[in-house]
């Protein structure tokens, strides 16, 4: 199995630009976690899915951003516009089950943002 | 929301010692708790999945142990080696939104010296 996969690995995108981040699950694998990593804060939940619907979005910063499941496999999480402050990795992460009692996550990569 | 508190924060130890982190949470509507370690320039990696009060989980030279009624969970490496080094992050969740909203804590450094 590949993994978790995001893309892109980096983006550098000036203020006021739309950046989208991608993330493909693993095969079976039917809840999704969307976390983003600051020095300030550490790894903080963005948004989670369980069988493409949002469960929890509390997490999203304002409505600049927003996170889509078009399909079981497949997500992305958008911002539009991008701010300095936006600056940091993006992780994705999916799991098996419907809650973490049942499986722990599977973390992608990361995509590192850098918005100047 | 959870407060998680993870100590100490960083650790520095020599090879061969046996070590141990704490990770303290509400002990109220407990769901589940992860333990997870994270390598420089890499993801987390999961270690343990504990839901039960008293759980004691083992892989290798590592384990953890689970008190969900005082609301702690306790992480032990024996004869740690270079190899350990990373940093150790827990995640509990509580009982709200179908109890799957991992909180991590900010995680214990670990740094072994050969």
């Amino acid at each position: 199995d590949a993994g978790v996969i995001q893309s892109p690995r980096h983006e550098v995108t000036e203020m006021g630009q739309e950046v989208t981040l991608r993330c493909k699950l693993i095969s079976g694998h039917n809840s999704l976690f969307w976390y983003r990593q600051t020095m300030m804060r550490g790894l903080e939940l963005l948004i989670y899915f369980n069988n493409n619907v949002p469960i929890d979005d509390s997490g999203m910063p304002e409505d600049r951003f927003s996170a889509k499941m078009p399909n079981a496999s497949f997500s992305t999480l958008k911002i539009q516009p991008s701010e300095p402050r936006d600056s940091a990795v993006y992780f994705c992460a999916s799991s098996l089950g419907p809650g973490p009692r049942d499986s722990p996550l599977h973390f992608g990569n990361g995509t590192r943002l850098t918005v100047t | 929301i959870l407060n998680v508190e993870q100590s100490p924060q960083s650790l520095h130890v020599q090879e061969g010692d046996s070590t141990n982190f704490t990770c303290s949470f509400p002990s109220s509507n407990f769901y589940a708790l992860h333990w997870y370690r994270w390598e420089t320039a890499k993801s987390p990696e999961a270690l343990f999945v504990m839901t039960l009060n008293g759980d004691e989980k083992k892989k290798g030279r590592i384990s953890a142990t689970l008190n969900t009624k005082e609301g702690y969970s306790y992480l032990y490496i024996k004869g740690s080696q270079p190899e350990d080094s990373a940093t150790y992050l827990c995640a509990p969740s509580d009982l709200s939104n179908q109890g799957g909203k991992l909180i991590f804590g900010q995680g214990t450094e670990l740094s072994v010296k050969p």
